[in-house]
């Protein structure tokens, strides 16, 4: 009974494809995000959406573009994919109050060939 | 925003002994600090969590503990394990996650 899931596990594509990772959350959590791991594991935000509106969007090309169709569901599209794309892509979710724990997701492991 | 530093990026420590990560954070609106511990190939996991109006923070063998005045926290392993070996996190929450560079632990047997 996966609480955050994120699908595909791995995705393995060619430079300049369009690729779309899928999140869902089944925790009624109002707030769920995007980051980007790289290889040093540093866990960079990206994208964060509240009630399917977005938050905040970090420096962050515009070949990445999050897309909500309700609160359960944030997708990831990237356009014209780059080799530096290639890092592990978490979804997490957390409720509304601002003193509660984020839950990820299993993670996206993208490499750009 | 916020801006979270964590020491040290690497930390090596025999079994049995204990292991300490620091972290500060910037804004002093950040009220809450979860600590989470991410294994090889897996997701980051929450392992404890301190709010700004407690000082410290004990579950079994890792405690948490805060200095608002500072605006620093830091992790206390006892007794490591092997498996305690992963990459841990620290967090601070203002209007969202902001994470510290990472810790990778090794706990050699």
């Amino acid at each position: 009974d996966t609480a955050v899931s994120q699908t595909p596990k791995y995705l393995v594509t060619q430079m300049g494809n369009d690729k779309s990772i899928k999140c869902e959350q089944n925790l009624g959590h109002d707030t769920m995000y995007w980051y980007k791991q790289d290889s040093k594991k540093f866990l960079k935000i990206m994208f964060s959406y509240n009630n399917k509106e977005l938050i905040i969007n970090e420096t962050v090309p515009n070949r990445f573009s999050p897309k909500s169709p309700d609160k359960a569901h944030l997708n990831l599209h990237i356009n014209s994919l780059e080799l530096g794309d290639s890092a592990v892509y978490f979804c997490a979710s957390s409720p509304g109050t601002l003193n509660t724990e984020a839950f990820f997701g299993q993670g996206t492991r993208l490499t750009v060939v | 925003g916020e801006n979270v530093e964590q020491h040290p990026s690497t930390l090596s420590v025999q079994e049995g002994d204990s292991a300490v990560i620091k972290c500060t954070y910037s804004d002093s609106a950040s009220n809450y600090f979860p600590w989470y511990k991410q294994e090889l190939g897996k997701r980051p996991q929450l392992i404890i969590d301190i709010r700004s109006n407690v000082g410290e923070k004990k579950d079994q063998r890792i405690a948490v503990t805060l200095n608002k005045t500072a605006k620093h926290f830091s992790l206390h392993i006892t007794e490591t394990q092997p498996e305690d070996s992963a990459v841990y996190f620290c967090a601070a929450r203002l209007n969202q996650f902001y994470f510290g560079t990472g810790t990778s632990l090794t706990v050699i047997p």
